[in-house]
C-alpha cells in the first residue's frame, strides 16, 4: 500500500518554463489537495478536489492549474514558472473533507526551485 | 492574517521529560484541531485531533488539551523519546461552508529530544 506518491522529488526549472507535478493515491480517497510550504511557514492550500471532475481554488491558486480526471490522480500544473513559486509542494488525500477524525495523508513532497 | 499561530519555533527537551507544544488561534469558527508531525524530507503525518466540544483527547503518550475561552491548545508528549524529534504543526478546520474545505496550518515547532 503506497499511500500518496508524488513525482518528481526534486526539480530545477528556469523562469518561464512549465511543468506538471504528479500525485497519485491508492486509498480510493475522494478528497485530494495540493499545498505549498515556504521556508519557516505553514502549509498553504493551492487547490483541492472533492472528487473526479471537481476542483476548487484554495488560498494561493495564482500561477497554478489542476485537473482531476480520475479518483487516483491529481496533477498540479505550473504554466510560467516564477521565482516566487520556489517551494516544497505537498499532495494530500482524505476520505472526507478536513477536520475531525478524517486526517489527510500526505506524500513526501516535491522540492521545486525556479532559477 | 495568521489564524493559527505557533509562537515557539523550536523546543529542546531531555529524553523522558514532558514536551509541551503550544498553539493559539483566532478564528472562533474552527471546530476541529489537529496535530501533524513532520520528519525531514517526508510529508506530514497525522498525530492526534480534538473536537471543539472536548477539552482533552489522549492517545498513548500524546495528549491534546483545548482551552476554547483562551483560544489555545497544547500537545503534551510524555515521556519524550528521541524519535519524537521532528517539526510539529498545529492545524485547524472550520465547518465546510463554500470554499472553507481546508486546513489552516501554523508555522510549526521544531522539537528536539536530547539524550
Amino acid at each position: 500500500n503506497a499511500g500518496v506518491t508524488q513525482t518528481p522529488k526534486f526539480r530545477i526549472l528556469k523562469i518561464g518554463q512549465s511543468m506538471t507535478l504528479q500525485c497519485t493515491q491508492d486509498m480510493n480517497h475522494n478528497y485530494m489537495y495540493w499545498y505549498r510550504q515556504d521556508p519557516g511557514m505553514g502549509l498553504k492550500l493551492i487547490y483541492y478536489s472533492v472528487g473526479a471532475g471537481i476542483t476548487d481554488k484554495g488560498e494561493v491558486p495564482n500561477g497554478y492549474n489542476v485537473s482531476r480526471s480520475t479518483t487516483e490522480d491529481f496533477p498540479l500544473r505550473l504554466e510560467l514558472a516564477a521565482p516566487s513559486q520556489t517551494s516544497v509542494y505537498f499532495c494530500a488525500s482524505s476520505w472526507l473533507g478536513p477536520g475531525g477524525n478524517q486526517p489527510q495523508h500526505f506524500g513526501d513532497g516535491t522540492r521545486l526551485s525556479i532559477l | 492574517d495568521q489564524q493559527v499561530k505557533q509562537n515557539s519555533p523550536s523546543l529542546s527537551v531531555q529524553e523522558g521529560r514532558i514536551s509541551i507544544l503550544n498553539c493559539d488561534y483566532t478564528n472562533s469558527m474552527f471546530d476541529y484541531f489537529l496535530w501533524y508531525k513532520k520528519y525531514p524530507a517526508e510529508g506530514p503525518t497525522f498525530l492526534i485531533s480534538i473536537s471543539s466540544i472536548k477539552d482533552k483527547n489522549e492517545d498513548g503518550r500524546f495528549t491534546v488539551f483545548l482551552n476554547k475561552s483562551a483560544k489555545h491548545l497544547s500537545l503534551h508528549i510524555v515521556p519524550s523519546q528521541p524519535g519524537d524529534s521532528a517539526v510539529y504543526f498545529c492545524a485547524a478546520s472550520a465547518p465546510n461552508t463554500g470554499t472553507a474545505s481546508k486546513l489552516t496550518f501554523g508555522t510549526g515547532t521544531r522539537l528536539q529530544v536530547t539524550l
